[in-house]
This record gives structure tokens, sequence and C-alpha cells, in this order.
């Protein structure tokens, strides 16, 4: 069965650095397979961040591309997220998922159940 | 990329069929195809319902069908049941990801 299941702080400062760990099961990070942190504001729209692939490609959201590093960890099956100088508008629902297709970038057809991140002093 | 426009809200009854837009698709997104929609009940974590404009992944009932006209995708959901009721989401892929605002569809 292939899962995904974030983990990370449910609360962080302003201006401090988040990081966000996803650990993948059922499926390989080198089996040209891709990655992608999703986010979702309370009664808000899905916005995407970032991706890795298997072969250590990554791209990134044009608006938060940089606040953002994305790395992969082949061997604990796990994607970490970093987003530096965090402000309450990036409070919300952190969810990895899996690029369905691979390179063909069909969507996104697994996803973890997401973790809460709130944003305050 | 530029935005992606879906209406807020859209509703229908039991064994109706509704029809959800997604304006503003590029044209390398029309050429590949790459347009996916997505079901999110409240609460819930977001669900593949459509991939390749009109793919259904594997255990998604044949109620819903998906197709593109210019530069709008659209999502329609025949024979409308009770838990169908949720917010849609379009996606985009055109060297980076972009989700439309998002539809709350109302079961009557």
């Amino acid at each position: 069965q292939v899962t995904l299941k974030e983990s990370g702080p449910v609360l962080v400062k302003p201006t401090e650095t988040l990081t966000l760990t996803c650990t993948v099961s059922g499926f390989s990070l080198i089996d040209r397979m891709g990655v992608s942190w999703i986010r979702q504001p309370p009664g808000k729209a899905l916005e995407w961040l970032a991706q890795v692939f298997s072969n250590r490609e990554t791209s990134y959201s044009t608006s938060l591309q940089t606040r953002l590093n994305i790395s992969k960890d082949t061997s604990k099956g796990q994607v970490v997220l970093t987003m530096s100088n965090v402000d309450p508008a990036d409070t919300g629902t952190y969810f990895c998922a899996r690029i369905f297709g691979g390179a063909l970038f069909y969507g996104f057809d697994i996803w973890g159940q997401g973790t809460w991140v709130s944003v305050s002093s | 990329q530029s935005a992606l426009t879906q209406p807020a809200s859209v509703s229908g009854s039991p064994g109706q069929s509704v029809t959800i837009s997604c304006t503003g698709l590029s044209s390398g997104v029309a050429t590949y195809n790459r347009v996916s929609w997505y079901q999110q009940h409240p609460g819930k974590v977001p669900k593949l319902v459509i991939y390749e404009v009109t793919q259904r992944p594997s255990g998604v009932s044949s109620r819903f069908s998906g197709s593109t006209s210019g530069s709008t995708a659209f999502l329609t959901i025949s024979a409308l049941q009770a838990d169908d009721e949720g917010t849609y989401f379009c996606c985009s892929f055109t060297g980076s990801w972009l989700f439309g605002g998002g539809t709350r569809l109302t079961v009557l």
C-alpha cells in the first residue's frame, strides 16, 4: 500500500524556518517518482509549493522559490521541505503528494493526511 | 502561468448533471493535456478524480468525466449523488503546477 505521511511542528513563530518531513512507504524515491508539497490555508484553495524527483531534480513555486528548499533522503524514504522567514499568511494545512505518472505529470494520485501549521508569535 | 478561474459554487439535485469550468489554461496545457481535477470533502484529503483531461483513475466512478474547449477545462458529474457534495479543484501543469480557486458543489 502506497502511503505518505507528513510531520512537523504545529506552531512556528514569525521569521523562523519551518521544516516539514514527508515519509513515504509502498514506493521508492528512486523509481522515477516525484513528490510535491502542496498547502491549503483554512477555507482556501490548494497551492503548489515544490517538487522533487528521483533524479534529485527540483522545481519551486515562482512566488515562493526564494524561501523554499526541497530535498529527499532515499535511504529514509523521506522528502523534506524547508520554508524560511515564515509569516502568519503561511498558516494552513501542508500536504505531500505523489506525482502520478512521474515525469508525465498527470497529477497527484496519493496524498498524505496533511499536517497543520500555525504561524503565530 | 496565469490564474485558473473556477466558479465559486454550483448546485444540482440528485440525479442531475453539473459541469464545473476551469478557465485560463495556457496553450502548453492544451497541447500536452496536463489537466487534473480533485474532489475534497470538508476536512478531508483531496482525491484525484480526473487526469490528463479525460482519464479516470482506477476506482473513480464513470459519472465523472472531463473535457476541454480552447483554454477552458470542464468537469462533468452526472447522476448526482449526495456524496458528490464537496469542493472541486482543477489543476494544470506547464513546468509548474497551478490550482484553480475551487468550486463548492452543493447537492440540493
